[in-house]
């Protein structure tokens, strides 16, 4: 069956500007997770929503960073006034929830901050 | 704070065991994980132990926990080509918690 996946899979935009990144989890997936991946590093949790809600953004770095999941599905991150520092991979995952379950991850997209 | 330390590279002749090693600062972790990621690819599970169990072995792969020193090796029996990859230890709570993942071993394999 299909996996999570994400568009844009790269993404160049010029600092100050706004983007958005698309995270299409795996359906019936109720749980989705957001992480971002820095050249050289381990991912590293932003946010994790379950259904529409969000039940932990504490890894969101500042308030630039916003997501939303409006319908329970689809999840969307936004980052305002983009810095060259917000340049990574950004990586979603989702799991099939409650009681816990394997995060499956996507392939990502790549935000280059020029 | 949590935290995940392993080591940035090990190089293995094929044939050879591998073995990747990884400390966490976290003693209320509750699932450890080993994460496999190849160049444009996502990341993939390859296995992960609850915190009640010290070892679990599954074909070529073999975890060992020690929750006394909160250290997790993976053993990668029969190294292969195939197994050329960045390998990420990882813990959290729960499993549908959020999952704290180190820098990641590279593993090189020598002809």
């Amino acid at each position: 069956g299909a996996g999570v996946s994400q568009t844009p899979s790269n993404k160049v935009t010029e600092k100050g500007k706004y983007v958005e990144l698309r995270c299409d989890p795996i359906s019936g997936h109720t749980a989705l997770y957001w992480y971002r991946q820095s050249l050289g590093q381990g991912p590293e949790f932003l946010i994790y929503f379950q259904g529409t809600g969000a039940a932990d953004d504490s890894g969101l770095p500042n308030d630039r960073f916003f997501a939303v999941r409006p319908e329970g599905s689809v999840s969307t991150l936004k980052i305002q006034r983009t810095e060259r520092g917000d340049s990574a991979v950004y990586l979603c995952a989702s799991s099939l929830t409650s009681g816990g379950g394997e995060q499956y991850f996507g392939p990502g997209t790549r935000l280059t901050v020029t | 704070g949590e935290d995940v330390e392993q080591s940035l590279f090990l190089s293995v002749r094929e044939g050879d065991s591998s073995v990747i090693n990884c400390t966490y600062t976290d003693s209320s972790s509750t699932y450890l994980y080993w994460y496999k990621q190849e160049p444009g690819a996502g990341l993939q599970l390859l296995t992960y132990i609850f915190s009640n169990m010290d070892m679990k072995q599954d074909q070529r792969l073999t975890v060992l926990l020690n929750k006394k020193d909160k250290h997790l090796s993976l053993r990668i029996a029969d190294t292969q080509t195939g197994d050329s990859a960045i390998y990420f230890c990882a813990e959290s709570m729960n499993r549908d918690d959020k999952i704290i993942f180190g820098k990641g071993t590279r593993l090189h394999i020598l002809p």
